[in-house]
């Protein structure tokens, strides 16, 4: 089975930087990833890792280390339209299923 | 980039009824699953939708309530059935295409309510 965890709320100010941390248990590993989701629309993709380290895509910033079963997502330089949660998922080896942990809700404030 | 167009994209619904949600993709499509989102919750994974034979069901989710099809490699359909206010929920379509092996996409998803 799947166990995937993340804080459920954060708040941090615009220009901060804030780290969304996630934790995983899974039978097979094939990636994490991490989308976000404004309210009321569908998850966009943010970025995607496979591999241990970091993956850095503007102001967003993906880390993995597979032996501690964990993930961050970093975002610099925050912006109110930042405010959304922030869904870490993994995908299942063998079935190629996307499981998705409980979502962070960040808040924005100027 | 893929397009995952569904609809309805909200419906308003009787107890008892049932509601079938279709979702049409304009890429080519290796794997299409459906997913439901409570309020103020994270995505749930239903099922799988395979094309030409039975749908994979996640643990508490079974096909007499939500049946699946899926006819052809882009298009699927979710029927939420003998409805009751419990499964009012965001129900969303979600595909892997050929075009990116890991990008997974989402559709707007269908916002329904039960009353």
């Amino acid at each position: 089975g799947q166990n995937i965890d993340q804080p459920t709320e954060m708040t941090a100010t615009e220009g901060a930087i804030v780290q969304i941390n996630c934790t995983y248990q899974t039978s097979g590993f094939n990636g994490l990833f991490w989308y976000q989701q404004h309210a009321g629309e569908a998850p966009t993709f943010l970025s995607y890792n496979v591999l241990d380290g970091l993956e850095e895509k503007g102001r967003f910033s993906s880390f993995l280390s597979r032996s501690k079963g964990y993930s961050y997502l970093l975002l610099k330089e925050l912006q109110m339209k930042d405010s959304a949660s922030y869904l870490c998922a993994v995908r299942d080896r063998n079935t190629d299923k996307l499981i998705f942990g409980t979502g962070t809700r960040l808040q924005v404030f100027p | 980039s893929a397009v995952i167009s569904q609809k309805p994209s909200r419906d308003i619904c009787q107890r008892g009824t049932s509601l079938t949600i279709q979702c049409q993709v304009d890429s080519q499509v290796t794997m299409m699953f459906w997913y439901r989102q409570q309020p103020g919750q994270s995505l749930t994974l239903i099922a799988t939708a395979n094309q030409g034979s039975e749908a994979t069901y996640e643990s508490g989710f079974v096909i007499d309530k939500f049946p699946i099809s899926r006819p052809n490699l882009t298009f699927s359909t979710l029927t939420v059935s003998n409805m009751s206010p419990e499964d009012s929920s965001i129900y969303l379509c979600s595909a892997l295409t050929t075009a990116s092996s890991y990008e997974q996409y989402f559709g707007p998803g269908t916002r329904l309510t039960v009353t």
